[in-house]
């Protein structure tokens, strides 16, 4: 079945860096473009962007520009999210989340259809 | 920038019909998608393509769109439908893919 395994819970402190990893199986990674989503402790959910899982082209929506980078192994089907310069304000849930895409008349829509379980990142000191 | 409003809590009895509605001005021209989020758990897309149900969602789960305003329909609510929903849906000008809600608690009383 289609899945997306994510890496476990991080503890990290101010400054430093995080990697998250997203491990896709049951379908075929370069064939739909992956998402990442953040949400704080008692939020809701924000898009950070996406990659283009063909090209490696990330896209960063506005505010997650600069300290966050999208990354991808093709040959394990992994996509990765590292944040660096840690801030006490990254710490969230990170989900990765594949694209799903409806086509209507020449027009494209864009929605999230299978979700990875989530990536907690604690940021303290 | 864009925003979808939706009510914070909807409360309703066991067997009881919920509807969750989610408002934005490019609603008229944009699909909108709901997403269930029970506590410590990742989402689950419940609607697509503003009324479509993907396979393994209950028939009870329905969507609808009126002009600017978008619903999401829980018929014959159990408790295990009580979780966060989201809304998402792109803004006017596809400068933003993906805009989500505000969140709705839904509380089976």
């Amino acid at each position: 079945q289609v899945q997306l395994v994510q890496s476990g819970s991080e503890l990290k402190k101010p400054g430093a860096s995080v990697k998250v990893s997203c491990k896709a199986s049951g379908y075929t990674f370069t064939s739909y473009a992956m998402n990442w989503v953040r949400q704080a402790p008692g939020q809701g959910l924000e898009w950070m962007g996406w990659i283009n899982t063909n090209t490696g082209n990330p896209t960063y929506a506005q505010g997650f520009t600069g300290r966050f980078v999208f990354s991808l192994d093709t040959s394990v089907s992994t996509a990765y999210l590292q944040i660096s310069s840690l801030k006490a304000e990254d710490t969230a849930v990170y989900y990765c989340a594949r694209v799903a895409i409806v086509v209507v008349r020449w027009s494209y829509y864009y929605y999230m259809d299978v979700w990875g379980k989530g990536t907690t990142v604690t940021v303290s000191s | 920038s864009y925003e979808l409003t939706q009510p914070p809590s909807v409360s309703v009895s066991p067997g009881q019909t919920a509807r969750i509605t989610c408002s934005g001005d490019a609603l008229p021209k944009q699909y909108a998608y709901w997403y269930q989020q029970k506590p410590g758990q990742a989402p689950v897309l419940v609607i697509y393509k503003d009324s479509e149900r993907p396979s393994g969602i209950p028939e009870r789960f329905s969507g609808s769109s009126s002009g600017t305003t978008v619903t999401l329909t829980i018929s014959g609510v159990q408790a295990e439908d009580e979780a966060d929903y989201y809304c998402q849906s792109a803004d006017s000008s596809g400068t933003s893919l993906y805009v989500f809600g505000t969140g709705t608690k839904v509380t089976v009383l």
